[in-house]
């Protein structure tokens, strides 16, 4: 079974500055997807970024880019210049390679990140 | 399109009653996910159906909780009786399942069982 760890409960980080979350995972496919949520007070979940797993490219959105190690199986998220709204929980995921059945998404722990103004 | 759509939003009810969850997946979308969230045990999926047949429930809990999908746009997940223990958020997502797509959540239903 696939499992994703994220050792970071919490992160902070001062508005302006960039912080990295981390996230590995464990999976015997060789192509699966791979992607970051924010859930902010709301409760909505936000897709972030997403990272297919044959692209050897880091998947960027503006702010946000991440560092896919795929043989360490490390997924992790760089936030840049870093913005009040950015505080939220972060959760990484992970699923395999879209199929006829179906997939699902299996979420890590989370990382609460607090943003100081 | 208006998104992954549930109710209710909020549910407060006593142990022992019936709760009946209701979603609404994204018109088009054949595959449709109930997870819930905690604080001890995060983000479980629950039970997962793809064009309205149920593919995995191993993440069901027990005999209390249900899930049905009669079509393509409706799904409810049921718990009877409720218990103080299932008090969680409950998210509803949908996808379309091919390569490229992703997954849209609706905005959770908080669910106190007192």
């Amino acid at each position: 079974a696939q499992t994703v760890t994220q050792s970071q409960p919490e992160m902070s980080v001062q508005e302006a500055e960039t912080v990295t979350l981390s996230c590995t995972y464990d999976t015997s496919e060789s192509d699966y997807y791979l992607f970051w949520y924010k859930q902010p007070p709301s409760r909505q979940m936000i897709l972030v970024i997403r990272q297919e797993a044959y692209k050897q490219q880091n998947a960027t959105e503006n702010r946000f880019s991440v560092n896919f190690q795929k043989a360490a199986k490390s997924f992790s998220l760089k936030i840049s210049d870093s913005q009040l709204g950015d505080a939220a929980m972060y959760f990484c995921a992970y699923s395999k390679r879209f199929n006829n059945a179906g997939n699902m998404l299996t979420f890590g722990g989370g990382t609460r990140l607090m943003v100081k103004p | 399109d208006a998104g992954v759509i549930q109710s209710p939003r909020h549910e407060v009810t006593e142990m022992g009653q019936e709760v009946t969850l209701r979603c609404k997946p994204i018109s088009g979308h054949n595959s449709l996910f109930w997870y819930r969230q905690t604080m001890m045990r995060g983000l479980e999926l629950l039970i997962y159906f793809n064009n309205n047949v149920p593919i995995d429930d191993s993440g069901m809990p027990e005999d209390r909780f249900s899930a049905k999908m009669p079509n393509a746009s409706f799904s409810t997940l049921k718990i009877q009786p409720s218990e103080p223990r299932d008090s969680a958020v409950y998210f509803c997502a949908s996808s379309l399942g091919t390569p490229g797509f992703n997954w849209f959540f609706g905005s959770g239903t908080q669910l106190s069982v007192l």
